[in-house]
């Protein structure tokens, strides 16, 4: 079973909709959980981290932590072209790896 | 917010020779280092970790004598490809973090091609 598990898309939303990429992890031991963007040919971008259960709202982003259930999702609100992009959930493990899902591609129709 | 520097962006290397990338966290204190190599449409597999200081923690099916990282301070650690091979071309990409269970800032990576 791989570390961090997401489906790869793409995904494909019009423009203004909610898109909600999701994730799963095999460590119950990890506490801390990251949303990344990546666009083609470059570094992957911070969008949001969370460490506790529930809902963490930053703008039109939230994301959700299940520990219980070994899931982190994240809605992206009014979606916007200027989204399309690939997200990455990333997972830090109980023994300090990084871990990074394989991505869901995001492309956000006009 | 916090800059991670990669360098270089890209380099172009023969069969056989090495090639040294460097990672450096301009504005903060990285006590832990990651690099992780990304093949076209795929995601960032993760080669390495290290801390200031010690040596790497490798990933299984990470050969250590091929990939040499130093992490010679808190603030720059470099990923050594020895020998490569045009199967080592992918894209390198360094991350590093202030404290353990915080959120990791990514260098720009490198692009490395060998021909």
């Amino acid at each position: 079973q791989k570390e961090v598990e997401q489906n790869s898309g793409p995904l494909s939303v019009p423009e203004g909709a909610i898109a909600s990429l999701n994730c799963t992890y095999s460590d119950r031991g990890s506490q801390s959980f990251f949303w990344y963007r990546q666009y083609s040919g470059k570094s992957p971008e911070l969008i949001m981290f969370i460490y506790s259960n529930g809902d963490k709202e930053d703008g039109r982003f939230t994301a959700q932590l299940n520990k219980a259930s070994q899931y982190v999702s994240l809605l992206i609100r009014d979606s916007q072209p200027s989204d399309s992009a690939t997200y990455l959930c990333a997972v830090i493990y109980t023994g300090n790896q990084f871990y990074f899902g394989t991505g869901t591609s995001l492309t956000v129709i006009p | 917010g916090a800059v991670v520097s990669q360098h270089p962006s890209w380099v172009i290397c023969k069969s056989g020779t090495s090639v040294k990338i460097e990672c450096r966290s301009l504005d903060f204190q990285a006590t832990t280092m990651f690099w992780y190599r990304q093949f076209p449409k795929q995601s960032l597999m993760l080669m390495a970790t290290s801390n200031e200081g010690s040596k790497a923690t490798y990933e299984q099916g990470v050969e250590k004598d091929k990939f040499l990282i130093n992490h010679a301070s808190l603030t720059l650690s470099t990923l050594t490809v020895t020998s490569a091979h045009p199967e080592d071309s992918s894209f390198y990409i360094c991350s590093a973090r202030r404290d353990l269970n915080t959120e990791a800032f990514f260098g720009q990576g490198t692009r490395l091609t060998v021909v």
